[in-house]
C-alpha cells in the first residue's frame, strides 16, 4: 500500500506563475515531511521540509503547507522559473520498525514553459 | 568534489550475472541507504545501515545483498541479476537529524538483459 501519494504524474506551468505540487499521506505517525527535487542524470536534492507540528514553512520562492486533518501537503513555487523544471518527490519521515526512515511518493514532473 | 559518489554510473549486464554497485561518501555520516527508482513508483528502500556493524533490510531486499566495508563505503550486490532489477539505483547518507534529511548520490542506471 502506498503510504505517500503524488497523484499528478506531471504538471505544466507558465514561467512567472505559481506552481502547486500536491502530496497525500495515510500514516498519521509521520513526524516530518520533505520535498526533494531531481534533475535528469542527478540524484534527488533536498528542497524544504516541515515538521508535523507546523502548518507552513517558507524558504524564498518555496513554501510548503501541511493540512494534518486532511493528511495533505503542498509545495508552492512562486514565481516559477525555467530552472524549476524537474521531478519533485514528496517524502515522509517516521520511525518504522524501530528505525527512522523516509517513505517517498511517486514523483511529479514539473515543466515550466517560457 | 561530490559528497556522495556512485560507481558505475551506467551498467548493462545479462541475466544471471553478479553485479556490485559501490557507494562512497565524504560527509562523515553514519547512516547509509540504498534505494531503487522505477517509473511511477518513486524511490523504494532496499537496505540501510546505521553504522559499520549494522545492516537492515528495507521493503524490497529480495535478490539483493549489501556490505558496509567502512563508515564511508556501502556496496549493493545483485547475486544473480534478473530483468526486473533493471532500474535506477541511488545511494544516500544521513546524519540522523529530526527530519531525517538524506543526501543522495548521482545514481547508477542498471539494465539487465
Amino acid at each position: 500500500d502506498q503510504q505517500v501519494k503524488q497523484n499528478s504524474p506531471s504538471l505544466s506551468v507558465q514561467e512567472g506563475r505559481i506552481s502547486i505540487l500536491n502530496c497525500d499521506y495515510t500514516n498519521s505517525m509521520f513526524d516530518y515531511f520533505l520535498w526533494y527535487k531531481k534533475y535528469p542524470a542527478e540524484g534527488p536534492t533536498f528542497l524544504i521540509s516541515i515538521s508535523s507540528i507546523k502548518d507552513k514553512n517558507e524558504d524564498g520562492r518555496f513554501t510548503v503547507f501541511l493540512n494534518k486533518s486532511a493528511k495533505h501537503l503542498s509545495l508552492h513555487i512562486v514565481p516559477s522559473q525555467p530552472g524549476d523544471s524537474a521531478v519533485y518527490f514528496c517524502a515522509a519521515s517516521s520511525i518504522i520498525q524501530g528505525a527512522q526512515k523516509l517513505v517517498f511518493g511517486q514523483g511529479t514532473r514539473l515543466t515550466i514553459n517560457p | 568534489d561530490a559528497d556522495v559518489t556512485q560507481t558505475p554510473r551506467n551498467r548493462i549486464t545479462k541475466t544471471g550475472k553478479r553485479i556490485m554497485l559501490e557507494c562512497s561518501q565524504t560527509k562523515g555520516h553514519d547512516r547509509m541507504y540504498w534505494y531503487r527508482q522505477d517509473p511511477g513508483l518513486g524511490l523504494r528502500l532496499i537496505y540501510y545501515s546505521f553504522d559499520v556493524k549494522d545492516i537492515n533490510k528495507g521493503e524490497i531486499s529480495d535478490g539483493y545483498s549489501v556490505s558496509r566495508q567502512a563508515q564511508a563505503k556501502f556496496s549493493l550486490s545483485l547475486e544473480s541479476a534478473i530483468p526486473n532489477q533493471t532500474a535506477l539505483y541511488f545511494c544516500a547518507t544521513a546524519k540522523g537529524g529530526p527530519d531525517n534529511e538524506q543526501f543522495f548520490g548521482p545514481g547508477t542506471r542498471l539494465t539487465v538483459l
